[in-house]
C-alpha cells in the first residue's frame, strides 16, 4: 500500500524559512504526480496553496512555494508570519483515480 | 463566487447508514469533478471518493469500496456521499471540494460531522 510521509512537525522563527517535504514510502515523487499543498487551520476546513508542483493558488501570497527537492515534493514558506501556523498537507495523484494524502506537517512559528 | 455546503451528518450506529449532501452555489456543479474528504478527530486528511463533472467515472478509496457511494444530481447542483454499514472508525468531519485543472483539490466547503457510536 502507498505511504506518503511528512515530517510531523516543524518550528520556524517570524520571518524565517522552512521547507516541509512530501515522500513515498516506495519510489521518488516527481511531477507525474502533479502534488498540491494545504493549509488547515485549527478548525477550519483546508486551504489550497499549490497544485501541480510549482502552482500558487489564487490569493496566495508568495512567500509560499513549491517545488521537487531530493525526490520528494516540497514546500517552502519565505519569511514566515504569525498566521502561517497551522498544519500542512499534500496530496499526490497517483493515476486510475486515486489520490493520498500525506500524513500533514504541524508548523509552529515562535 | 464559488460556495459549497455540506450537510447531512449526525449521530449513527454501527452499522447504520447516513446520506450527505454538498450543495453549490455560485457555479455549476456540472462543469466540475467533485471529491469528498474526511479527517477523523484530531487525525489528518483522508481521501474518500471523486466523481467526474459528468457522472461517467467515479473511484472510492479502498478504506469505504463496497461501503459508500459518491452520487450527484447535476440538475440539483448537488453531491452526496451514501454511507452504508458505518463502522467506528467511520467517524469524522466530511469535507466536499471541486477538482481543479491540476487534479489538485480546489474549492472547499466548510464540512459535516459524522459520529458512529453505539
Amino acid at each position: 500500500q502507498t505511504v506518503v510521509t511528512q515530517e510531523p512537525s516543524f518550528s520556524v522563527s517570524p520571518g524565517g524559512t522552512v521547507t516541509l517535504t512530501c515522500a513515498l514510502t516506495s519510489g521518488s515523487v516527481s511531477t507525474n504526480y502533479l502534488p498540491s499543498w494545504y493549509q488547515q487551520a485549527p478548525g477550519q476546513a483546508p486551504r489550497t496553496l499549490i497544485y501541480s508542483t510549482n502552482t500558487r493558488s489564487s490569493g496566495v501570497p508568495d512567500r509560499f512555494s513549491g517545488s521537487i527537492l531530493d525526490n520528494k515534493a516540497a514546500l517552502t514558506i519565505t519569511g514566515a508570519q504569525a498566521d502561517d501556523e497551522a498544519d500542512y498537507y499534500c496530496l499526490l495523484y497517483m493515476g486510475s483515480g486515486v489520490w493520498v494524502f500525506g500524513g500533514g506537517t504541524k508548523v509552529t512559528v515562535l | 463566487q464559488v460556495h459549497l455546503v455540506a450537510s447531512g451528518g449526525g449521530v449513527v450506529q454501527p452499522g447504520g447508514s447516513l446520506r450527505l449532501s454538498c450543495a453549490a452555489s455560485g457555479f455549476s456543479l456540472s462543469t466540475y469533478g467533485m471529491h469528498w474528504v474526511r479527517q477523523a478527530p484530531g487525525k489528518g486528511l483522508e481521501w474518500v471518493a471523486f466523481m467526474r463533472y459528468d457522472g461517467s467515472h467515479k473511484w472510492h478509496a479502498d478504506s469505504v469500496k463496497g461501503r459508500f457511494t459518491i452520487s450527484r444530481d447535476n440538475s440539483k447542483n448537488t453531491l452526496y456521499l451514501q454511507m452504508n454499514n458505518l463502522r467506528t472508525e467511520d467517524t469524522a468531519e466530511y469535507y466536499c471540494a471541486t477538482m481543479g485543472s491540476g487534479q489538485q483539490l480546489d474549492y472547499w466547503g466548510q464540512g459535516t460531522l459524522v459520529t458512529v457510536s453505539s
